[in-house]
């Protein structure tokens, strides 16, 4: 099975730069995925890790380490609007796509 | 182009009830799952169609059932509903390679009275 852990709230401040982490113990994996929730709306696709190393797009980037089961989003010049729930979650094996097991996700509330 | 269309978007029900909830999926895309979200249980798998057949299923009681039809849109339905099912029922839709994202519909909000 698959395990995935995030902290559950984060606080930061507007400008600046927060690590959002997830670890993950699973059995069976393909790659690690990063959805952001805004309150009462969809979870909406950010990112994709499938090799281990930093992926870059725009303010936002992703990290994954398949050694240590661990993976980081990175967000630069915090913004109000990126207030909203983190989600890290795991794709499993080809076989058994479209079952990707979430995390409870990270609350993260930007401050003026 | 269109992205995923869930209806009802909110809907209230009692004990004892039954539901059936649609999801249209992007045109292309032939996997759709379903999710549960609660808070406290954060997004839970229900289960998963890709070309009109089951391809997985997660931890939920028989009660939970759904289907998928030739153009791809799916249901699901909930018979003899409990207060526990109260939730936001989310489903994705992908082109069912698990290297590809899911993008999500706004979700149906289920409430039990």
């Amino acid at each position: 099975g698959q395990n995935i852990d995030q902290p559950t709230e984060m606080t930061a401040t507007e400008g600046a730069i927060v690590q959002i982490n997830c670890t993950y113990q699973t059995s069976g994996f393909n790659g690690l995925f990063w959805y952001q929730q805004h309150a009462g709306e969809a979870p909406t696709f950010l990112s994709y890790n499938v090799l281990d190393g930093l992926e870059e797009k725009g303010r936002f980037s992703s990290f994954l380490s398949r050694s240590k089961g661990y993976s980081y989003l990175l967000l630069k010049e915090l913004q109000m609007k990126d207030s909203a729930s983190y989600l890290c979650a795991a794709s499993p094996p080809n076989t058994n796509a479209g079952k990707s097991t979430f995390g409870d996700g990270t609350t993260l509330t930007v401050k003026p | 182009k269109a992205g995923v269309t869930q209806t009802p978007r909110y809907l209230i029900k009692t004990r004892g009830q039954q539901v059936t909830l649609s999801c249209s999926p992007i045109s292309g895309h032939r996997s759709v799952s379903w999710y549960q979200q609660t808070p406290g249980q954060g997004l839970q798998f229900l289960f998963e169609y890709f070309s009109e057949t089951q391809r997985n299923k997660g931890n939920f009681p028989g009660r939970f059932s759904g289907r998928q039809f030739s153009n791809s849109r799916s249901e699901m339905n909930v018979s003899t509903l409990e207060l526990g099912d109260s939730a936001l029922y989310l489903c994705a839709s992908s082109f069912g390679d698990s290297n590809q994202p899911q993008h999500f519909g706004d979700g149906t909000r289920l409430s039990i009275l």
